[in-house]
């Protein structure tokens, strides 16, 4: 039978603007989050962690929002930049295994 | 510190070949994972160690595939006899913690 490749989310988005990359996880025993960045040909890239505890974090450019009840992450960068662009993946850790979520590419449009 | 050194960068080989792909963890660090990157599956766990002991290898395919971590330093994932569903992109990375920090990757071509 045919084979289908993984499709990705895309997100495209006009530089300047702010970006929202959105993640759903399954593991309500998760305590810990992080968001991943990976370009072409590279592995993926720590960006920023959460911990169950809190509900938001802020980095440079970048901010994660956890909300628990529903099992939802988001990734918030701000003034997206064309070295933006790449795949970014969620991944949830509830002991010493991390589970990554499927991904979502961005695109940064000039 | 040069992060998660892997090598090599590019492998290609014939089916039925052995094939072993090397990982060097950040020193300090006591987590060491193996995942693998297809179209197909995304990222997936292979096995991971703490403290050089293997806690849980449920996420390797068959028994073609093992690996080792003899020391702190150097782990390795062998795959024999290889197949061409097994090429991929196999990333190892490493951990303090909670967070893990990636290698460049490995990319695998079986023909």
């Amino acid at each position: 039978g045919e084979s289908v490749g993984l499709h990705l989310p895309t997100l495209s988005v006009q530089e300047g603007d702010n970006s929202i990359i959105n993640c759903a996880y399954s593991n309500s025993a998760s305590d810990y989050f992080i968001w991943y960045k990976q370009e072409s040909g590279k592995g993926p890239q720590f960006i920023i962690d959460i911990r169950s505890n809190m509900d938001k974090r802020q980095g440079q450019r970048v901010t994660v929002l956890l909300n628990k009840t529903v099992k939802h992450l988001s990734l918030q960068i701000a003034a997206t930049q064309p070295g933006d662009s790449a795949v970014y993946f969620c991944a949830e850790n509830s002991g010493q295994n991390f589970v990554f979520g499927p991904g979502t590419r961005l695109s940064v449009l000039p | 510190d040069a992060g998660v050194i892997q090598s090599p960068r590019h492998e290609v080989t014939e089916m039925g070949q052995e094939v072993t792909l090397r990982c060097k963890p950040i020193s300090g660090h006591n987590s060491l994972f193996w995942y693998r990157q297809t179209m197909m599956r995304g990222l997936e766990l292979l096995i991971y160690f703490n403290n050089n002991v293997p806690i849980d290898d449920s996420g390797m395919p068959e028994d073609r595939f093992s690996a080792k971590m003899p020391n702190a330093s150097f782990s390795t994932l062998k795959i024999q006899p290889s197949e061409p569903r097994d090429s991929a992109v196999y990333f190892c990375a490493s951990s303090p913690s909670r967070e893990a920090f990636f290698g460049q990757g490995t990319r695998l071509t079986v023909v």
